[in-house]
């Protein structure tokens, strides 16, 4: 399996543009989480789904950010319009629960800054 | 809310010496998990400790638990150069009788290991 597969890598964008980041989870795991890391506030969940349903958006910072998941092998997180404090490292994970230990495994990470 | 808490931020040893970093939580639990972060890389599983266990090996790994003071600490004994990087501990978060199938991640520990 080729892992949690993100993209782009890296990304640089103006103040005020859409960003759309993706992702696929490892095939057949029922769980995926996106989580923003920074110095500042180090890694923070944003949203996780269930079976392609959201389950707690409560990380979410505000409803510049949206995040959906249209079936079990992609999901997208979208910042628009995208402010230069959105710059960081965005993760995807996933996990099953078939391991009922949450164990999580996560992508590469997409750097974005927003100037 | 449930945290993990590292101790200390940052660590930096020689080579060949035992690298110890602790973590605390605030509620029940059913596992806890360590994880590794490499520079500009997404976290990698470390290694598990249930909750009715009180100390695991792995290779130059060994994780103690004590549920009682809600802690547990990570050595690496004979550390490496290439042991450098971030690590992170990672408890389930349990809601009400039922896994939620999220962690909760800690601030990390940032460990340096110089030739």
């Amino acid at each position: 399996d080729a892992g949690v597969i993100q993209s782009p890598r890296h990304e640089v964008t103006e103040m005020g543009q859409e960003v759309t980041l993706r992702c696929k989870p490892i095939s057949g795991h029922d769980y995926l989480f996106w989580y923003r890391q920074t110095m500042m506030r180090g890694l923070e969940l944003l949203i996780y789904f269930n079976n392609n349903v959201p389950i707690d958006d409560s990380g979410m910072p505000e409803d510049r950010f949206s995040a959906k998941m249209p079936n079990a092998s992609f999901s997208t997180l979208k910042i628009q319009p995208s402010e230069p404090r959105d710059s960081a490292v965005y993760f995807c994970a996933s996990s099953s629960t078939r391991h009922l230990d949450n164990e999580q495994f996560f992508g590469p990470g997409t750097r974005l800054t927003v100037l | 809310s449930q945290q993990g808490e590292e101790d200390p931020q940052a660590l930096s040893i020689q080579e060949g010496e035992n690298a110890t970093m602790n973590c605390s939580y605030k509620t029940s639990i059913n596992n806890l998990q360590w994880y590794r972060q490499n520079s500009g890389r997404g976290l990698v599983h470390l290694i598990l400790i249930r909750s009715n266990e009180r100390e695991k090996h792995s290779g130059r790994l060994r994780v103690t638990l004590d549920t009682s003071k809600k802690s547990s600490s990570l050595l690496i004994t004979a550390s490496r150069a290439a042991d450098t990087a971030s690590y992170f501990c990672a408890t389930d978060a349990i809601g009400g009788s039922s896994n939620t199938g999220k962690l909760i991640f800690g601030q990390g520990t940032t460990l340096q290991v110089k030739p």
